[in-house]
């Protein structure tokens, strides 16, 4: 069955750190890679996108690498912010002819105090 | 704003209940779907649709039916609440149902369920 593992599944820093997330997959082969934030309350938000064949793609403080040889991602937050505070959640991404397949991971909960 | 909205935002069952999730967007979107969130545990596909006219299962599809009359809404009917199905629901969509890179996923607010 394909999945989507993600650690640490919880996490406090301090605000001004870095911190990395990890993301392990089984999903193969797939078309795309996504990290998502997720607000208390809220539905998630996209952060990055990575096809198969990207090794690193960046939104701002937020940096995705994928190697697509191990089956691993992370997602690294540079000089975290209180807003930070979140989930943050790796989805893999199937096409198929006609179609798609989701499989999501359950998801890091990132606190950030002052 | 365009985007995803969904109604209600809370809503408490008692068992046997039945009640309808609102899934409405804007955006023109091809592609919608449901999801529930549990806790520690990744979002699951309960049905999706590829246009009006056109639904199908996902991997969570008992005690849920689903219709899709206008490309806009996409409501979830719970025929009759269990308290397994207490969990907090999300609408989806996204410009075609193929998935690319470019083709990102709008996500609803979510609708918090207790069934009692």
């Amino acid at each position: 069955k394909n999945q989507v593992e993600q650690s640490p599944q919880s996490l406090i820093i301090l605000e001004g750190k870095n911190c990395t997330l990890q993301c392990n997959y089984t999903v193969s082969p797939f078309s795309n890679l996504r990290w998502y934030k997720q607000d208390t309350g809220r539905g998630p938000v996209s952060l990055t996108i990575m096809t198969f064949s990207e090794n690193t793609k960046s939104n701002g403080r937020y940096t995705a690498t994928l190697d697509a040889d191990t089956k691993q991602s992370s997602l690294h937050i540079t000089a975290s912010q209180l807003s930070d505070s979140a989930s943050y959640i790796c989805v893999v991404i199937q096409t198929y002819n006609a179609g798609n397949m989701l499989t999501f991971g359950g998801g890091t909960r990132l606190m950030v105090k002052p | 704003n365009a985007g995803v909205t969904q109604t209600p935002k809370f809503q408490v069952l008692k068992t046997g209940q039945s009640m309808t999730l609102q899934c409405a967007q804007d955006m023109n979107h091809e592609y919608m779907s449901w999801y529930r969130q549990d806790p520690g545990m990744g979002l699951r596909l309960i049905h999706y649709s590829v246009g009006a006219g056109i639904t199908d299962q996902g991997e969570v599809p008992n005690g849920y039916n689903v219709s899709r009359s206008t490309t806009e809404d996409f409501p979830l009917r719970l025929l009759s609440a269990a308290p397994s199905q207490t969990s907090v629901y999300f609408c989806a969509s996204s410009p075609t149902s193929l998935g690319r890179a470019e083709d990102g996923y709008t996500f609803g607010s979510g609708t918090r369920l207790t069934v009692v």
